[in-house]
């Protein structure tokens, strides 16, 4: 059946160390978020793609995060260089409508930066 | 004052209870999510309501619009609910692709 797919779902890495994390939306949807969870936080917004284009990403930390779209079957979030404070799961989800529509969220990649 | 507030944090139950969780918000809102998170899990959709109440198994949900409050139901619950719930809310003032999250309510039901 038809769902969000993140890889990788853990990640250990070091300080430094650049991190790339893929989601594949389900086939159809025209709009994907990624979102940040930490136990402090809660889940954050970091950046929308409406047919592949970004939206908003204005929750994203500009200097070290990247999120790009380079197909419809293909979203990215790259961290370069990653920090201890990007340890958290990142999630990916997409959806048909960005005002009414229901969300469908992936399983989530769990990083963790030593 | 967070724009998203869920009530109670924490919800212990026995097997067979009947279950609440509130939500309260403070902003307008073009759409309302249930999502449900289990331990070390992904996030499941339940809900999206904009008004009145759906239905799912033994899960129900209903919201005010008048009242800025919205309710999740758990009838005859089973230790399987047990997970973290969560209450978002498309802002319209914040651009409506853009969820505020509450903060979660953990629930636990025992055997």
């Amino acid at each position: 059946d038809a769902r969000v797919t993140q890889t990788p779902r853990h990640k250990v890495t070091e300080m430094g160390q650049e991190v790339t994390m893929r989601c594949q939306p389900i086939l159809g949807h025209n709009t994907v978020f990624w979102y940040r969870q930490t136990m402090m936080q809660g889940l954050e917004l970091l950046a929308y793609f409406r047919n592949r284009a970004p939206l908003d990403d204005s929750g994203m930390p500009k200097d070290r995060f990247s999120a790009e779209m380079p197909d419809a079957t293909l979203a990215t979030l790259k961290i370069q260089p990653s920090e201890p404070r990007d340890s958290a799961v990142y999630f990916c989800a997409s959806g048909l409508s960005p005002r009414t529509g229901e969300l469908f969220f992936g399983e989530g990649s769990r990083l963790t930066v030593l | 004052k967070n724009e998203v507030e869920q009530s109670p944090q924490n919800l212990t139950a026995q097997e067979g209870e009947f279950i609440t969780i509130n939500c309260s918000y403070s902003v307008g809102i073009s759409a309302l999510h249930w999502l449900q998170q289990h331990p070390g899990g992904g996030i499941v959709s339940l809900f999206m309501l904009s008004s009145g109440k759906k239905k799912h198994g033994r899960l129900i949900a209903t919201i005010n619009i008048q009242e800025k409050h919205s309710s999740l139901h758990i009838t005859a619950s089973h230790p399987r609910d047990s997970a973290v719930y969560i209450c978002a809310v498309r802002s319209t003032s914040q651009g409506a692709q853009k969820l505020v999250f509450g903060q979660g309510t953990r629930l636990t039901i025992n055997p």
